[in-house]
Order: structure tokens, then sequence, then C-alpha cells
């Protein structure tokens, strides 16, 4: 059982736009940044967004974050094939004093 | 260029002690900000964060785990170490290491490719 709730599983068609929440409580979202990876398969975790809605270099503008209150969401426009992939959300937990993930949702490209 | 590789066995009986070697270039560990954490994630399931240690030499543990855990760092060497004790099938995993940083929220930015590790007598 994660810390922060995603949901297993998401979809759409190329070209879709697609949202993935990340709910939390007070003592993590609700006080602490969230960060977004995106897993491919058989591939280590890559960093998407951080401090809830900062691009690293070489992401593109179709992947955004935001945050309200003590949920976070990831934003996908321009669905392509190849996004499909597994998306994390991490944050600070102040009661636990460490990390956590959400477990995880896999999203299919139909 | 940042880059992380893991090492260690493969394979290790219950009980045994483990221990993962993360050798890292293109950044330093002396560095203010920067920071080295162990990730791992079971087969089909989800990324937990282990252990974290950062470039003053503070560490973080995970809360459940803590009392099994030892990560140190080796500047000289730019190693991080992980130790994890009486290992148990249920740790079978990939583990990782990653790089992070205050300038980008404590986001992992770097990971090394992971290794697997079984438990299996």
């Amino acid at each position: 059982q994660s810390v922060l709730t995603q949901p297993p599983s998401a979809s759409g068609t190329p070209g879709q736009r697609v949202t993935i929440s990340c709910s939390g409580t007070s003592s993590n979202i609700g006080s602490n940044i969230v960060n977004w990876y995106q897993q491919l398969p058989r591939a280590a975790p890559k960093l998407l967004i951080y401090t809830n809605d900062q691009r690293p270099s070489g992401i593109p503008d179709r992947f955004s974050g935001s945050k309200s209150g003590t949920s976070a969401s990831l934003a996908i426009t321009g669905l392509r094939s190849e996004d499909e992939a597994d998306y994390f959300c991490a944050a600070w937990d102040d009661n636990l004093n460490a990390r956590v993930f959400g477990g995880g949702t896999k999203l299919t490209v139909l | 260029q940042i880059t992380l590789k893991e090492s260690g066995p493969t394979l290790v009986k219950p009980t045994q002690t483990l221990t993962l070697t993360c050798t890292f270039s293109g950044f330093s560990l002396r560095s203010s900000g920067v920071g080295v954490g162990w990730i791992r994630q079971p087969p089909g399931k989800a990324l937990e964060c282990l252990a974290f240690i950062f470039w003053n030499d503070e560490k973080r543990y995970s809360p459940s785990l803590k009392s099994r855990l030892t990560i140190t760092k080796d500047t000289s060497k730019n190693q991080v170490v992980l130790i994890m004790t009486n290992m148990d099938p249920v740790d079978t995993a990939t583990y990782y290491c990653a790089h992070s940083a205050y300038s980008i929220g404590l986001g992992f930015d770097y990971w090394g490719q992971g290794t697997l590790v079984t438990v299996s007598s």
C-alpha cells in the first residue's frame, strides 16, 4: 500500500490529452514539492517533472505538472505511442521523514 | 556527463547481508546541495526509496527498513555504498542508485541502469 495514491491504469488515443492524478496528505503533498517519473518498459525511471511543475531540459512541453492542496496531477497532451509507460509521483513525507512514491500508473496508448 | 552504475551480487541467500556499490562520475559528492539515493523496485511493483546521503554526510532512511540499512560515501572514490542486513526473499528487486540535488527539488535526475538482486536459498 503506497503512501501516495495513483490510479493503476490510464489510457488514451494518439493526439489526446491524458491526466494522471496523485493523492496524498498534508504531511506529504500538502506541504512538500512533487516530482514525477516516467519508466519505459525494461528501463530505469526518468525524471519528468520536478518541484511540482518544472521540466528538466530535454523533456517536451507536452508534459506538465500541477499541484493543489494534497493532490498533484501530470498532464500529457498530444499523446504519442512512445508515451506508453509507467508513471510515478513522489514527494517527501514529514511524518515518515522519508521520500515516498505513488504506486504507479500504467499508461496505455490505444 | 553524469553517469552512475550499481555493482554487487545478483544472488544472495536469506539472512545474508547485501552490499551494493554505486560508482558515479560527472559530479562530486563534495558539492553543496548534491546527494545520492538508493531506490528499489520489486518485479512489477512500485518504486521504494531506501536511503539517501547528502554532500554533508546527512543521511535519510526508509522508516520501515531503517534498522537493516546503512549508507556511506567515499568521495575520493566517487562511490556510495548501501548495506542491507538480514535479506529475505521479499527483498528481491532491482536496486537503483540515482543522483539528486536541491536545485531540482531533490528529484532523481540521473539513474544507474539498476541491478537485479534475487534472494533465494
